[in-house]
């Protein structure tokens, strides 16, 4: 089985609608990570979150919020999605004190009509 | 903003080519320099942890060399094959207090049959 999970791998959605994407982990990291990629710019970090009361902003947060519900779990959500936020989602985690090797789920990718 | 970059952007090259791409960042505040593989239609995999000036790793026909006191680094294939087909990511790590990394657009390599 997968140690990093993501839930949906695939959402179409309209524009205005408000759309979780769920991340769990099986291998017991304190740290996790959502990215979104879109083609030629490579990863960018939307929010990261060191333990279940710790959430931080990374470079692209505004339009979406996080939600660390328990160490393995880590939800994103678009309040009010709009079509430039169609891109491929990526949930990460690490262990504190490995030279922070991240392990990345498998990817949702959303598109936003 | 902190600038990783890495060229070239794409490479085509023939199965038996050897192969070799850059990575560029700061060298101030270094801690280490992961490098990952990421296939396509799959997750984003770690190839290598980078900590120390001159460093070199190898794994199979892969290899990478560190300089962080210019801020580079180097990621060889000899002999390429068509399975190293994929995209080549760097990432540069301020250290564990700080907590994050901070990925280059990747370069994405086509090894011809």
């Amino acid at each position: 089985d997968a140690d990093v999970t993501q839930t949906p791998r695939n959402r179409i959605t309209k524009t205005g609608k408000r759309i979780m994407l769920e991340c769990s982990q099986t291998k017991g990291h304190d740290r996790m990570y959502w990215y979104r990629q879109d083609p030629g710019l490579g990863l960018r970090l939307i929010y990261y979150s060191f333990d279940v009361k710790d959430i931080n902003k990374g470079e692209i947060s505004d339009g979406y919020s996080v939600s660390r519900q328990a160490q393995a779990k880590f939800s994103l959500s678009l309040e009010s999605a709009i079509p430039n936020q169609t891109a491929l989602y990526f949930c990460a985690t690490s262990d504190q004190g490995t030279q922070e090797t991240q392990y990345f789920g498998p990817g949702t990718r959303l598109l936003v009509l | 903003i902190l600038n990783v970059e890495q060229s070239p952007q794409s490479l085509h090259v023939q199965e038996g080519d050897s192969t070799n791409f850059t990575c560029s960042f700061p060298s101030s505040n270094f801690y280490a320099l992961h490098w990952y593989r990421w296939e396509t239609a799959k997750s984003p995999e770690a190839l290598f942890v980078m900590t120390l000036n001159g460093d070199e790793k190898k794994k199979g026909r892969i290899s990478a060399t560190l300089n962080t006191k210019e801020g580079y680094s180097y990621l060889y294939i000899k002999g390429s094959q068509p399975e190293d087909s994929a995209t080549y990511l760097c990432a540069f790590d301020r250290g564990s207090t700080l907590g994050r990394l901070y990925f280059g657009r990747g370069t994405q390599l086509t090894v011809w049959p």
